[in-house]
């Protein structure tokens, strides 16, 4: 079993949708940060948790550390969002999700 | 600051070629790792250091080293390329665990 999980793999919506990510891990950890990642581009970070919530425009992030969980919400989803989104938790080491590849038709 | 710093941004190699593949930071990070990743396919951890002078093996090191003589620096090398080292190459680092994570811009390569 991988240490973190996300879900789901690929998502396709409609512009304006409201997007939920979902990341789950099962090691202990310090910080946990949600990345993205375009097309044929580098990787940017969006947030980094180590509690509660965090927000930044359309973009929210939480995390529950008691339930090993966090989500990434995109309210008023654009086209520009299309991009992977990857969770990656600091513990002893990086461990990253697989990504969730998210695809907003206009 | 820069930030993390990768050269260079692409490379074509042959088959039994060797080269290094640069990466510099001036945040003063102790914390710098090497992944690869494959199209389509999630971040894969080569190499990674905790500090100057140290450095460990991540999930597929097998094909590369690294030296950390410096803070700033963490070199990767590919001493004889091969097809299936064919990606693109991502330098990250961080100063501690609660703290920002700072990627460099990525090395794409391809052997043939």
């Amino acid at each position: 079993k991988n240490e973190v999980e996300q879900s789901p793999q690929n998502l396709t919506a409609q512009e304006g949708e409201f997007i939920t990510i979902n990341c789950s891990y099962s090691v202990g950890i310090s910080a946990l940060h949600w990345l993205q990642q375009h097309p044929g581009g580098g990787i940017v970070s969006l947030f980094m948790l180590s509690s509660g919530k965090k927000k930044h425009g359309r973009l929210i992030a939480t995390i529950n550390i008691q339930e090993k969980h966090s989500s990434l919400h995109i309210t008023a989803s654009h086209p520009r969002d299309s991009a992977v989104y990857i969770c990656a938790v600091i513990g002893d080491k990086i461990i990253f999700g697989k990504g969730t590849r998210l695809h907003i038709l206009p | 600051n820069a930030g993390v710093t990768q050269t260079p941004k692409f490379r074509i190699l042959k088959i039994g070629q060797s080269m290094t593949l640069q990466c510099t930071q001036d945040m003063n990070h102790n914390y710098m790792y090497w992944y690869r990743q494959d199209p389509g396919m999630g971040l894969k951890l080569i190499y990674y250091s905790v500090g100057a002078g140290i450095t460990d093996k991540g999930e597929v090191p097998n094909g590369y080293n690294v030296s950390r003589s410096t803070t700033e620096d963490f070199p990767l090398r590919l001493e004889l390329a091969a097809p299936s080292q064919t990606s693109v190459y991502f330098c990250a680092s961080i100063l501690w665990g609660n703290s920002p994570l700072h990627f460099g811009n990525g090395t794409r390569l391809t052997v043939t």
